[in-house]
């Protein structure tokens, strides 16, 4: 079992659909984070949450909602997505989160969503 | 913010070569990370190398901080070794940065 874990792997969703992605980490770390993975275009970090609580949200559309009921798991509800959205997400965890990646990041497997 | 650039962009080898990875940031770093992206995805952490030298089998990190460059280095390559590396950095209180990769592609 890797030390992040991510469902789904796969989701494919109309643009007026309601869903959710789940990331656990079992690393016993206090930071964890979301990030966003376009074709030909660098990670793009969007949320991090550190002991809990949201540190940093670069700017991210509010279709994307975050939660994070606990240091290991986090969530990434997602509503009235667009097609642009389509990518892959990818969660990590590192042992605390400020700055941002502070430690040692480790990632999930990702989760690839397609918006139809 | 710090900038990241990773070369070559690309890199075509046969099975069994070595390779050397190489990525230049513009800026003093706190914090320096090699990552393999597998063809799946998912991201794999290979080095955590703020500076100084690292070896995990047939992979090979070197981080010159205050050249600000850090190299890796693959050798006997395999298929398995194909994908995206990735080097990103922290400076400062900046989030960490990731370059745009190097893809790297072995033939049986």
């Amino acid at each position: 079992e890797t030390g992040v874990t991510q469902t789904p792997r796969h989701l494919v969703m109309g643009m007026t659909n309601k869903k959710s992605l789940k990331c656990e980490q079992h690393l016993g770390h206090n930071a964890m984070y979301w990030y966003k993975q376009s074709a030909k275009k660098p990670l793009e970090l969007m949320f991090v949450y550190n002991f809990k609580e949201q540190t940093e949200n670069n700017s991210v559309p509010s279709r994307f909602s975050p939660e994070c009921p606990n240091s290991s798991h986090l969530f990434l509800h997602l509503h009235t997505l667009q097609p642009e959205d389509s990518a892959l997400y990818l969660c990590a965890s590192s042992p605390r989160g400020t700055p941002p990646g502070t430690g040692e990041l480790f990632f999930g497997e990702g989760s690839r969503l397609t918006v139809l | 913010g710090i900038q990241v650039e990773q070369s070559p962009p690309d890199l075509i080898l046969q099975e069994g070569a070595n390779s050397t990875l190489r990525c230049n940031f513009s800026d003093s770093v706190n914090n320096l990370q090699w990552f393999h992206q597998n063809p799946w995805g998912q991201l794999i952490n290979l080095f955590y190398i703020p500076s100084g030298t690292k070896q995990n089998g047939r992979l090979s990190a070197t981080t010159v901080a205050t050249e600000r460059y850090s190299l890796l280095y693959i050798s006997s390559s395999q298929t398995t070794d194909s994908g995206v590396y990735f080097c990103a950095v922290t400076a400062g209180n900046e989030k960490l940065t990731f370059g745009t990769g190097t893809r790297l592609t072995i033939i049986p």
